[in-house]
């Protein structure tokens, strides 16, 4: 059963414009999430996070939007850039620090 | 800061035989370390969390007398892959925290079994 879903294997994006990757999960419990982007070979590089009592957090062009109701979350990259391209992860976890549950991945690629 | 390394990077056995993996936080001791596996173009998959000094907590489906951990310090954390088989090959990969914060992520092992 997977708790924690993203349905877009791939994404690909002009360079300057928006990249918005998205993130389902099913289970309520889940009290923090988290993305990460990774390269193949390689571990996760921790990008941002946001605790269920906010809707959003930003951090420099990353954006991260919590809607609880519908139990979806977005990371919203703006400007993107090549080397944004890259397989990104969102995950959940019960508590911060706690152990994650990662969905499937979305690979993005930026073009020049 | 915070950085996590594993050991080796690339593995290669025989089936039938061990292989172990070393997790080592680098500039930070690690109260609690998490072991992953991923398959190509899939999720990361916990296997186990590990405490150190305790026993560790295996996920659901994960057979703990296969993939030993052991926990030795606040810096090192090891995983055993037992009696290898062609379908415990995989990418393995740890984490580590020093305190209620996100998990830092060691490089990954790439285990080939023969």
């Amino acid at each position: 059963d997977q708790q924690v879903k993203q349905n877009s294997p791939s994404l690909s994006v002009q360079e300057g414009r928006i990249s918005i990757l998205n993130c389902d999960y099913t289970n309520s419990m889940f009290d923090y999430f988290l993305w990460y982007k990774k390269y193949p070979a390689e571990g996760p590089t921790f990008l941002i996070s946001i605790s269920s009592i906010k809707d959003k957090n930003e951090d420099g062009r990353f954006t991260v939007f919590l809607n609880k109701s519908a139990k979806h979350l977005s990371l919203h990259i703006v400007p993107s850039q090549p080397g944004d391209s890259a397989v990104y992860f969102c995950a959940a976890s019960y508590t911060q620090g706690g152990k994650l549950i990662f969905g499937q991945g979305t690979e993005l690629s930026v073009k020049p | 800061g915070a950085v996590v390394s594993q050991h080796p990077s690339r593995v290669i056995c025989k089936s039938g035989t061990s292989v172990k993996i070393e997790c080592r936080s680098l500039d930070f001791q690690a109260t609690t370390m998490f072991w992953y596996r991923q398959f190509p173009k899939q999720s990361l998959m916990l296997m186990a969390t590990s405490n150190e000094g305790s026993k560790a907590t295996y996920e659901q489906g994960v057979e703990k007398d296969k993939f030993l951990i052991n926990h030795a310090s606040l810096t090192l954390s090891t995983l055993t892959v037992t009696s290898a088989h062609p379908e415990d090959s995989s990418f393995y990969i740890c984490s580590a925290t020093y305190r209620v914060d996100e998990q830092y992520f060691g490089p990954g092992t790439r285990l080939t079994v023969t």
